[in-house]
């Protein structure tokens, strides 16, 4: 059974420019959900797909975006990048819309500069 | 809105020492309760949840009992090993359906075990 992955693991940029997060979620998951951790506390929620829809949005302005594919992996962007981005973006997929019992890849290290 | 705090870390103990970690929570309605650890260099895994008051949740040694009356959900484990070091979360979900999996989490504890 293959894990959550995500890539790029780390990346830099600079703030204005545009970002995109990829995330495969797990075989047989259908929905997938993104967090954004910054140094030293929990995840934030930043949005769901759930059937290639958003279904759930956390506080989080409209630059951020996302998509997910037939095949149930998304993608994360963030559009005029702040040196506030700079987190950790941690996909996690889930058998259901609703559960609560996510699994979590690794994340990817955004660095704003 | 939702709201989880936990206690701050970093705690560190001696192996088969007692581990108890505070998390009180502020939701709405009924919440589902989860804790989540992070091993080092590994991404966040589901350790236990509880779905309703009184319910106790158990995995690896590690329980947490849902109490409604006092808005807790304390992890407790009763002899810890080194390999249990780590930065575990406590978290919430709505069970609202429309909430998604939307997840309220607290800031995080680092546990260290030292042999």
């Amino acid at each position: 059974e293959t894990g959550v992955t995500q890539s790029p693991t780390h990346l830099i940029k600079t703030r204005g420019q545009q970002v995109t997060l990829r995330c495969s979620s797990q075989s047989g998951h259908n929905t997938v959900s993104w967090y954004q951790q910054a140094l030293g506390q929990g995840p934030q929620f930043i949005f769901q797909y759930y059937r290639e829809e958003e279904n759930g949005r956390g506080n989080f302005p409209p630059r951020f975006s996302g998509l997910q594919f037939p095949n149930y992996s998304s993608e994360l962007n963030v559009n005029a990048l702040e040196l506030d981005d700079s987190a950790l973006y941690l996909c996690a997929s889930s058998l259901g819309e609703n559960t609560g019992e996510l699994f979590f890849g690794e994340g990817s290290r955004l660095t704003v500069l | 809105g939702n709201s989880v705090t936990q206690m701050e870390g970093p705690v560190t103990l001696s192996e088969e020492a007692f581990l108890t970690i505070n998390c009180t929570y502020t939701a709405t309605g009924y919440p589902s309760l989860f804790w989540y650890v992070q091993y080092p260099g590994e991404g966040l895994q589901l350790l236990l949840k509880a779905t309703k008051a009184d319910d106790k949740g158990s995995n690896k040694g590690f329980e947490a009992t849902y109490r409604k009356e006092t808005t807790s959900f304390h992890l407790e484990k009763g002899s810890v090993q080194v390999s249990d070091s780590a930065v575990y979360f406590c978290a919430l979900s709505s069970g609202i359906k429309a909430a998604g999996n939307k997840l309220t989490f607290g800031g995080g504890t680092r546990v260290l075990v030292k042999p």
